[in-house]
């Protein structure tokens, strides 16, 4: 398998429910990011990891968890999340997150989650 | 800090009409500039991208001209086809100030293609 692949393409879940997605590249990068896309906003960084560290965390809730055991794996622990958590969850994989402004991010096709 | 402005949609035009969607950036220093596609059910892709003043990226018919007099990277196609109905996004690579490049996104520009 090829490009990054992201599990489940579908989630729902209830508010008390404990989920988690996960992302794997097979691109050989270092970086590993997480968006969230909602309707009519602007694609919204969450989280960066370079070589297995996280390097940018932008002010998410902590009912968002990452967790990245190795350059290869990506996951976005889900907790106690709210209906507007409601969105399409984006991960995405560069060579290294601090190379150059010229690096091209490649996506994953994203997790559809629904909060009820 | 960094920010990217990209006209509103949807638009909609004909098979064969000539496309562009504006696409206008605010930046510090020299970022990169990419135009993403995503089509329904999946995720972004990489459709072109400039990493210079006056650099062309093209591909697919599609090209952006990296324009820093104006800062703007709009992108055109000649004639668009039914397969090019997707939402596009324009895109800045800039430094985030605390060890990595971070991507900047318009709100995307839905384009609808009738035959």
């Amino acid at each position: 398998e090829t490009g990054v692949t992201q599990t489940p393409r579908h989630l729902v879940m209830g508010m008390t429910n404990k989920k988690s997605l996960k992302c794997e590249q097979h691109l050989g990068h270092n970086a590993m990011y997480w968006y969230k896309q909602s309707a009519k906003k602007p694609l919204e960084l969450m989280f960066v990891y370079n070589f297995k560290e996280q390097t940018e965390n932008n002010s998410v809730p902590s009912r968002f968890s990452p967790e990245c055991p190795n350059s290869s794996h990506l996951f976005l622990h889900l907790h106690t999340l709210q209906p507007e958590d409601s969105a399409l969850y984006l991960c995405a994989s560069s060579p290294v997150s601090s190379g150059a402004s010229t690096d091209t991010q490649y996506f994953g096709p994203g997790t559809r989650l629904t909060v009820l | 800090g960094n920010s990217v402005t990209q006209m509103e949609g949807p638009v909609t035009l004909s098979e064969e009409a000539f496309l562009t969607i504006n696409c206008t950036y605010t930046a510090t220093g020299y970022p990169s500039l990419f135009w993403y596609v995503q089509y329904p059910g999946e995720g972004l892709q990489l459709l072109l991208k400039a990493t210079k003043a006056d650099d062309k990226g093209s591909n697919k018919g599609f090209e952006a001209t990296y324009r820093k007099e104006t800062t703007s990277f709009h992108l055109e196609k000649g004639s668009v086809q039914v397969s090019d109905s997707a939402v596009y996004f324009c895109a800045l690579s800039g430094y985030s100030g605390a060890g990595s490049y971070q991507l900047t996104f318009g709100k995307g520009t839905k384009l609808s293609v009738i035959p």
